[in-house]
């Protein structure tokens, strides 16, 4: 089955600087990555997703690239503010029915 | 257009005992799937549901897990003679339709502790 990884664990920036946020994924026929933020005690929400025939697409303060070739994908987070606090955490999917998601990544933003 | 329900969001069993967790999708959406989230970890997929049916199980454990999403009401997870390893929060997650990754739309969550 596919196995989701997410680096790092734990990332802590100063207000304002960008937020990277790394995932492998191993089985190559995964074609939808979704990316989802939750904060404390809530419920995951989506921010944004890439399928496979994308390199990279952005909205606003976020964008998400991949390389299917490498099986890899990344967040990132530019302009980060104190909200931005929260996990995120990487999905991927060969189905759509079912989603294998990563570890998380608890982000921090210093004021 | 009311989110995705759970409840309740916060259950407490004692060992031996039975959890029933529910799930209402949103309005329009015949998908629904339960994910189980230990602490500080991420979400482990558990089960597929449509209506009256189920369409991928892969993700429960074996024994004293069980789902269901009846032709009406809400989708029940059902864990039979809860261990302390059952502490978690479930969350549930709903979609219009399969197969053209539609967005999942996740519920609070029930957090299950086990004493």
């Amino acid at each position: 089955g596919e196995n989701v990884e997410q680096h790092p664990s734990t990332l802590s920036v100063q207000e304002g600087d960008s937020a990277v946020i790394k995932c492998t994924y191993s089985d190559s026929a995964s074609n939808y990555f979704p990316w989802y933020k939750q904060e404390l005690g809530k419920r995951p929400q989506l921010i944004i997703d890439i399928r496979s025939n994308v390199g990279e697409k952005k909205d606003q303060r976020i964008a998400v690239t991949l390389n299917k070739t490498a099986k890899h994908f990344s967040l990132h987070i530019t302009e980060t503010q104190p909200e931005d606090s929260a996990v995120y955490f990487c999905a991927a999917s060969a189905t759509g029915n079912q989603f294998y998601f990563g570890t998380g990544t608890s982000l921090t933003v210093i004021p | 257009n009311a989110g995705v329900m759970q409840n309740p969001r916060h259950l407490v069993r004692r060992r031996g005992q039975e959890a029933r967790l529910r799930c209402s999708p949103m309005k329009g959406h015949s998908h629904v799937y339960w994910y189980r989230q230990l602490p500080e970890e991420g979400l482990k997929f558990m089960v597929y549901l449509q209506k009256e049916n189920i369409i991928d199980e892969s993700g429960m454990p074996k024994e004293r897990f069980s789902a269901e999403f009846p032709k009406e009401g809400p989708s029940i997870l059902r864990i039979q003679q809860v261990v302390r390893g059952d502490s978690a929060a479930y969350f549930c997650a709903s979609s219009p339709s399969s197969g053209g990754f539609d967005t999942q739309y996740f519920g609070p969550g029930t957090r299950l502790t086990v004493l």
